[in-house]
């Protein structure tokens, strides 16, 4: 069935540093690829999304990459603060219109 | 809009008992879905409506499990027997026509003593 997998689980950065989130999919049919931020006590949240026809997104300091050969994609944060500590989940979806989340990526920035 | 509504935000009881979860979805939205996110599996989906027919309830554990969608402002999810190993967050989200945001509500905090 459908796969998503995503590294980190953790990941600690310096305030002011990026960090990265990768994610991988099965399923070659998916066309869409949201990635979610979840706080403490709440729904996770749509931050940035990408479909398939297109390579890379950008939005102020957030960033999404898709590579549909390889069936990887990235978020990329940049020029991180203390409320960008959250859990990131990135997700895959098809015709099937179904998402199949990933695992998760604590991220900590560090002040 | 006020979003999706899950009720009750948290619900603690014990095995054996048969516990409702409750979610209203944004008005005019298409599809319809319940997740349970745990420590050790994450966002899984259980089930998902499209104009209020399940489509898919291949992630739905055990028969305890069911779900309804009377109309297209309400669902539900039902665990009789509830037991320990059930005690998750189980959140609700919705979305409308085409692979689009899929907006979430806050959750349920289920836990089965």
């Amino acid at each position: 069935g459908e796969n998503v997998e995503q590294h980190p689980s953790t990941l600690s950065v310096q305030e002011g540093d990026s960090a990265v989130i990768k994610c991988t999919y099965s399923d070659s049919a998916s066309n869409y690829f949201p990635w979610y931020k979840q706080e403490l006590g709440k729904g996770p949240q749509l931050i940035i999304d990408i479909r398939s026809n297109v390579g890379e997104k950008k939005d102020q300091r957030i960033a999404v990459t898709l590579n549909k050969t390889a069936k990887h994609f990235s978020l990329h944060i940049t020029e991180t603060q203390p409320e960008d500590s959250a859990v990131y989940f990135c997700a895959a979806t098809s015709g099937t219109y179904k998402y199949i989340f990933g695992t998760g990526t604590r991220l900590k920035v560090l002040a | 809009d006020a979003g999706v509504i899950q009720s009750p935000r948290h619900e603690v009881t014990e095995m054996g008992q048969e516990v409702t979860l409750r979610c209203k979805p944004i008005s005019g939205h298409d599809y319809l879905f319940w997740y349970r996110q745990t420590m050790m599996r994450g966002l899984e989906l259980l089930i998902y409506f499209n104009n209020n027919v399940p489509i898919d309830d291949s992630g739905m554990p055990e028969d305890r499990f069911s779900a309804k969608m009377p109309n297209a402002s309400f669902s539900t999810l039902k665990i009789q027997p509830s037991e320990p190993r059930d005690s998750a967050v189980y959140f609700c989200a919705s979305r409308s026509q085409g692979p689009t945001e899929a907006f979430f509500g806050q959750g349920t905090r289920l836990t089965v003593v």
